[in-house]
């Protein structure tokens, strides 16, 4: 098992440049999330994702779109790239069980910089 | 939506003293209670968690503790080591919204 992976570790983009980072779990996860991790800060919440096919905006969604497509997978688009986006990102995955949510795993992160 | 909240952000103790941290939230359907615990530069990571119908829960020298009428929970660390300074979170539900994050220093 393999986890929850990302997908690059590191990039760096230009102001306007576009981008989509991917994260993908083998665990069967219903649940997937993306978060932005400043420094010294906590992790808000971008985007996230009950099942496939379906997504639902978190506390910083401006700026960033995502699609589902298949149930191991959850991608994260930047339009157009701002320095104010400059962070860490993380995805994680998570599955329900008789109307519990449970233990989040997460991705190593990726860390973006736009300049 | 969910509001979060996490004191201290901060925390100092000497290498076998104890620490806690306390995580308020607001949403009374919370039902699942987690911490994770994230080493500077890697990812967070679970370290416990309780569901609603527990009050306490203990794994070896760190327990959680649960107070859902007044929407708080707690980490409780003995015996705390230099290995378990890290940023500690909190996420009532799980689901959406973090706490802070606590900055848990150890000194030998």
């Amino acid at each position: 098992n393999a986890g929850v992976t990302q997908t690059p570790k590191f990039r760096v983009l230009k102001t306007g440049q576009s981008m989509t980072l991917l994260c993908a779990q083998d665990m069967n996860h219903e649940y997937m999330y993306w978060y932005r991790q400043d420094p010294g800060m906590g992790l808000r919440l971008i985007h996230y994702s009950v099942g496939e096919g379906t997504t639902a905006k978190g506390e910083v969604p401006d700026g960033y779109n995502v699609s589902r497509l298949k149930k191991q997978n959850f991608l994260l688009g930047l339009e157009s790239a701002a320095p104010s986006q400059t962070s860490v990102y993380f995805c994680a995955s998570s599955y329900v069980l008789a109307g519990f949510n449970n233990e989040q795993f997460f991705g190593p992160g990726t860390r973006l910089t736009v300049l | 939506g969910e509001n979060v909240e996490q004191h201290p952000s901060t925390l100092s103790v000497q290498e076998g003293d104890s620490a806690v941290i306390k995580c308020t939230y607001s949403d009374s359907a919370s039902n699942y209670f987690p911490w994770y615990k994230q080493e500077l530069g890697k990812r967070p990571q679970l370290i416990i968690d309780i569901r609603s119908n527990v009050g306490e829960k203990k794994d070896q020298r760190i327990a959680v503790t649960l107070n859902k009428t007044a929407k708080h929970f707690s980490l409780h660390i003995t015996e705390t080591q230099p290995e378990d300074s890290a940023v500690y979170f909190c996420a009532p539900r799980n689901d959406m919204r973090f706490g802070a994050g606590t900055r848990l220093t150890v000194k030998p």
